[in-house]
């Protein structure tokens, strides 16, 4: 597709469940970012790459969580043992490239979570 | 700290009226600064950039201006429309800062009603 796709587009779970939220960015983008949304708020940094690395992870809230992107392109980012708190939408964006250019992000729509 | 401050927090206005949103940074150095529009339950749009230089720019009914002295930058919607009715981010892009270099504000929520 031409932007960035992001599934399940809505995630209800149960408290101390595992859940897996998946994105694919556009295609020839570098630069992937992961966001976390509550309503009424502004996006909140949880982590980015730079090709297949983590090239920064300090936005993630605990251990619980923990993202990939083993081939530079897809990107999941995986919750363990999920709490109320993290009910939220999980917002992924991506750039033609961090370093340089115009830093226009292109969001998909996002993945609402909600635990239960 | 590098910050991103927007205000009001929240507006409702009436259709066809005018509005000025702003947007106030401790951002330093800087590279550029971005507005994005969010609908309910979509992702964040760009609706303009503004670079160092730049103290202007318009984008249909949109304009944004930029005043890098006193870091402060504002979005005024003319003859708003109730597809206006959106939360408006501002983003400043910090040149090899971390967060990915971006800085983002809280958002204004903007209501227009009939």
């Amino acid at each position: 597709g031409a932007g960035v796709s992001q599934t399940p587009s809505n995630k209800v779970t149960e408290k101390g469940k595992y859940v897996e939220l998946r994105c694919d960015p556009i295609s020839g983008h570098t630069a992937l970012y992961w966001y976390r949304q509550s309503l009424g708020q502004g996006p909140e940094f949880l982590i980015y790459f730079q090709g297949t690395g983590a090239a920064d992870d300090s936005g993630l809230p605990n251990d619980r969580f923990f993202a990939v992107r083993p081939e530079g392109s897809v990107s999941t980012l995986k919750i363990q043992r999920t709490e109320r708190g993290d009910s939220a939408v999980y917002l992924c964006a991506s750039s033609l490239t961090v370093l340089g250019g115009a830093g226009e992000l292109f969001f998909g729509e996002g993945s609402r979570l909600t635990v239960l | 700290k590098n910050q991103v401050e927007q205000s009001p927090q929240s507006l409702i206005i009436l259709e066809g009226k005018n509005c000025t949103l702003q947007c106030n940074y401790t951002v330093s150095p800087f590279s550029n600064l971005r507005w994005y529009k969010q609908d309910t339950g979509r992702g964040p749009v760009s609706l303009t950039i503004m670079t160092f230089s730049e103290n202007t720019k318009s984008n249909g009914r949109y304009t944004a201006t930029l005043d890098a002295d006193t870091k402060q930058s504002s979005l005024h919607i003319t003859a708003s429309q109730l597809s206006d009715s959106a939360s408006y981010i501002c983003v400043v892009k910090v040149p090899g800062g971390s967060q990915g270099n971006l800085i983002f504000g809280k958002g204004t929520k903007l209501s227009v009603k009939p």
